[in-house]
């Protein structure tokens, strides 16, 4: 079974620029979702989409962050302006159902925001 | 607001150690308890899960965890490390809420 695919792996972008993710999650996995993982922290949880709907998206700083599902299959995080603060891996997963079952996670993309 | 400690930010343990990694929650309610595991240059993994019956859960290479609920605490435990098992461990939890709260991690490395 192919894993969770993520795509750039490494951004490096100048303070206010935009940039964008791309994740691909596991055939036929319903709920997908975009973590936040800054040096030394634990990965928190951006948004998490429910097929085409946001379940939770409590987290997400909506003034510069944006995502979508598109079909209820990929998914794009945008950021927009980027902050120093942004520099993080962003990490996508996802899982059958709900978040009680298992998470099946990408390998993240590291961005560097200068 | 749910959280969860991870008290060992850096452990260094020979080769056949022991090993006890510290994880405590905080939410006042029924809770699902996870590690997750990443290797070096791995992707984040699932070691073992806890939902509900036998307090001792059972994981994937020779790792356990015992929920212990007056405590709050899951902690993770090996009786006998191997080099391979250096990595990151995550402790996480989800509540009521429904959304997987991580720790910030133990980083385990294994010398020989």
């Amino acid at each position: 079974e192919a894993g969770v695919a993520q795509s750039p792996r490494y951004k490096i972008i100048e303070k206010r620029q935009s940039v964008a993710f791309w994740c691909n999650p596991i055939s036929g996995h319903a709920t997908l979702y975009w973590y936040q993982q800054i040096l030394g922290q634990g990965p928190k949880l951006l948004i998490q989409f429910q097929n085409n709907g946001v379940v939770d998206d409590s987290q997400l700083p909506k003034d510069r962050f944006s995502a979508e599902r598109l079909k209820g299959v990929d998914s794009t995080l945008k950021i927009q302006p980027a902050k120093l603060e942004d520099s993080a891996v962003y990490l996508c997963a996802s899982s059958q159902r709900g978040p009680t079952d298992t998470q099946y996670f990408g390998p993240g993309t590291r961005l560097t925001v200068l | 607001a749910q959280s969860v400690s991870q008290h060992n930010h850096h452990v260094i343990l020979s080769e056949a150690a022991s090993l006890e990694l510290g994880c405590n929650y905080s939410y006042g309610g029924t809770v699902n308890l996870f590690w997750y595991v990443q290797y070096p240059g791995q992707h984040l993994q699932l070691l073992l899960k806890y939902f509900s019956g036998d307090p001792l859960v059972k994981g994937i290479k020779g790792f356990e965890a015992e929920f212990i609920k007056s405590k709050f605490s899951f902690n993770l435990r090996k009786p006998s490390v191997q080099w391979s098992d250096t990595a990151e461990y995550f402790c996480a939890f989800t509540g009521t809420a429904s959304k997987l709260t991580f720790g910030t991690g133990t980083r385990l490395q294994v010398t020989l």
